[in-house]
């Protein structure tokens, strides 16, 4: 079945890069996901990467594919005290079908001053 | 363009009670799926429904179902609460088929079983 796994804390210095992992199983994902979750909050969408992409920019963050490995990390450059939260990493795969998104555990970001 | 709405943000319940949460997604989306968090078990897939129809289903009991209705307007049901069901449920919104991209999630319903 599907499986994704991040770590679960990083600690980073405001103005830094952080790089955020995850891995995961499922050979058949289509598409790769980064989600930002704010206390009581829900889900906010930062990015996404096609399987067939290696990467994506998009401002201030970057998505790192390694399909052989099943890899992917998200970099976000000039870490801010806002960027503080939990990220997910999902992925949606032909197995699940339809919309069904796969969770990793979320890895919780503390930015420092 | 209104975001998914999830209705209502908070609710308390006590065991054996049943439960109807609601979400509107985003206009012209046809697709919703629930989610369940809780600290222990993380983000699950509870199910999803476009075009009314239960497409996908996760591996939660009989005791949770859902249905949408013609305006993609969606309620999930939990029956005879118990307090593991304690959790936040997300509501995501996505606007096609197989081909769209993305899930947008609602601010979730925090529901307490007491």
């Amino acid at each position: 079945g599907e499986d994704v796994e991040q770590s679960l804390f990083l600690s980073v210095r405001e103005g830094d890069s952080s790089v955020i992992n995850c891995t995961y199983t499922d050979s058949s994902s289509t598409y790769l996901y980064w989600y930002k979750q704010e206390p009581g909050a829900g889900l906010q969408l930062l990015t996404y990467i096609f399987s067939n992409m290696d990467m994506k920019q998009d401002q201030r963050l970057t998505v790192l594919l390694n399909k052989k490995d099943k890899h992917l990390s998200l970099r976000i450059a000039d870490t801010q005290t806002g960027d503080s939260a939990i990220y997910f990493c999902a992925e949606r795969g032909l197995t699940g079908g339809g919309n069904k998104l796969t969770f990793g555990t979320g890895t919780q970001l503390k930015v420092e001053l | 363009k209104a975001g998914v709405t999830q209705t209502p943000r908070y609710l308390i319940k006590t065991r054996g009670q049943q439960v109807t949460l609601s979400c509107s997604p985003i206009s012209g989306h046809r697709s919703v799926s629930w989610y369940q968090q809780t600290p222990g078990q993380g983000l699950q897939f509870l199910f999803e429904y476009f075009s009314e129809t239960q497409r996908n289903k996760g591996n939660f009991p009989g005791r949770f179902s859902g249905r949408q209705f013609s305006n993609s307007r969606s309620e999930m049901n939990v029956s005879t609460l118990e307090l593991g069901d304690s959790a936040l449920y997300l509501c995501a919104s996505s606007p096609r088929d197989r081909e769209n991209t993305e899930a947008f999630f609602g601010q979730g319903t925090r529901l307490t079983v007491v």
